[in-house]
C-alpha cells in the first residue's frame, strides 16, 4: 500500500534557526496537508495545499511558516526562525480527488521537532 | 468556527468488555466525522469515518454512531483487546477542503 513518507523522523535544531520538513505525499494525491500535534495534546491544523497555491491555512500558520511544492513529488514546510514552542510532532498527510468521503486522510509517520 | 469536545479524556475496561467514546461538534454544517487512533509516537490511522447522510456505521469490532439533531456522534468497541489500547481522537469537517478539526483525545486502557 503506497504511503505518505516524511524525512527526518526527528530534528533537533537551535532556537532561531530556519528548519525544513519534507514530505513525499502518495503519488497521485491532489490534497496536501500539514498538522502538528504538541506532545500529549490534540492534533491541530496548519496549512491545505492544492493545484500548487495555499487553499486554507490555520492561526497557527503565521508568517514563520511557508509550505513548498519545488517538484513533482516532494512537499516541505518550512519554519523560518523557530522558537521554543514550536516544539512539535509534525504530520504531512495527503489524499486524492473526490470527497473527504471517498477520498480520506493518508497520515505520514511525522517529524519530531525539538528547539532548544 | 467548529469546537470539538471529546469525552472521556481516560477510559479504562476490562478486555472483553465494551468501550464507548463520546465527541459533539459546535458546526450544523459539518458533514464528515472520522475517528483516529494513535498508538505511541506513531501517526494517526483511521479506523472509521461517517458522513452526515448516515446514522449509524459498523466495521467488525467498532461502529460509529452519529446524531445530527444532538450533534454529537460516538466510538464504540466491543470485545476489547489489549491491541485496542491507544488514543482515539475524533474529527470533524466540513465542505471539500477537509481542514479537520480534533477532538482533544482519549486514552484507551485495556485491563487483562
Amino acid at each position: 500500500e503506497p504511503e505518505v513518507t516524511q524525512t527526518p523522523s526527528h530534528q533537533v535544531t537551535q532556537m532561531g534557526q530556519e528548519v525544513i520538513l519534507r514530505c513525499v505525499p502518495i503519488s497521485n494525491h491532489l490534497y496536501f496537508y500539514w498538522y502538528r500535534q504538541i506532545l500529549g495534546q490534540k492534533v491541530e491544523f496548519l496549512v491545505s495545499f492544492y493545484n500548487n497555491e495555499i487553499s486554507e491555512k490555520s492561526e497557527i500558520f503565521d508568517d514563520q511558516f511557508s509550505v513548498e511544492r519545488p517538484d513533482g513529488s516532494n512537499f516541505t514546510l518550512k519554519i523560518r526562525s523557530t522558537k521554543l514552542e514550536d516544539s512539535a510532532m509534525y504530520f504531512c498527510a495527503s489524499r486524492g480527488e473526490g470527497s473527504s468521503y471517498n477520498s480520506p486522510l493518508h497520515f505520514g509517520n511525522g517529524t519530531r521537532l525539538t528547539v532548544t | 468556527g467548529e469546537n470539538v469536545e471529546q469525552h472521556p479524556s481516560t477510559l479504562s475496561v476490562q478486555e472483553g468488555d465494551s468501550a464507548v467514546i463520546k465527541c459533539t461538534y459546535s458546526d450544523s454544517a459539518s458533514n464528515y466525522f472520522p475517528w483516529y487512533k494513535q498508538e505511541l509516537g506513531k501517526r494517526p490511522q483511521l479506523i472509521i469515518d461517517i458522513r452526515s447522510n448516515v446514522g449509524e456505521k459498523k466495521d467488525q469490532r467498532i461502529a460509529v454512531t452519529l446524531n445530527k439533531t444532538a450533534k454529537h456522534f460516538s466510538l464504540h468497541i466491543t470485545e476489547t483487546q489489549p491491541e485496542d489500547s491507544a488514543v482515539y481522537f475524533c474529527a470533524a469537517s466540513k465542505g471539500s477542503n477537509y481542514q479537520l478539526i480534533w477532538g482533544a483525545g482519549t486514552k484507551l486502557i485495556i485491563k487483562p
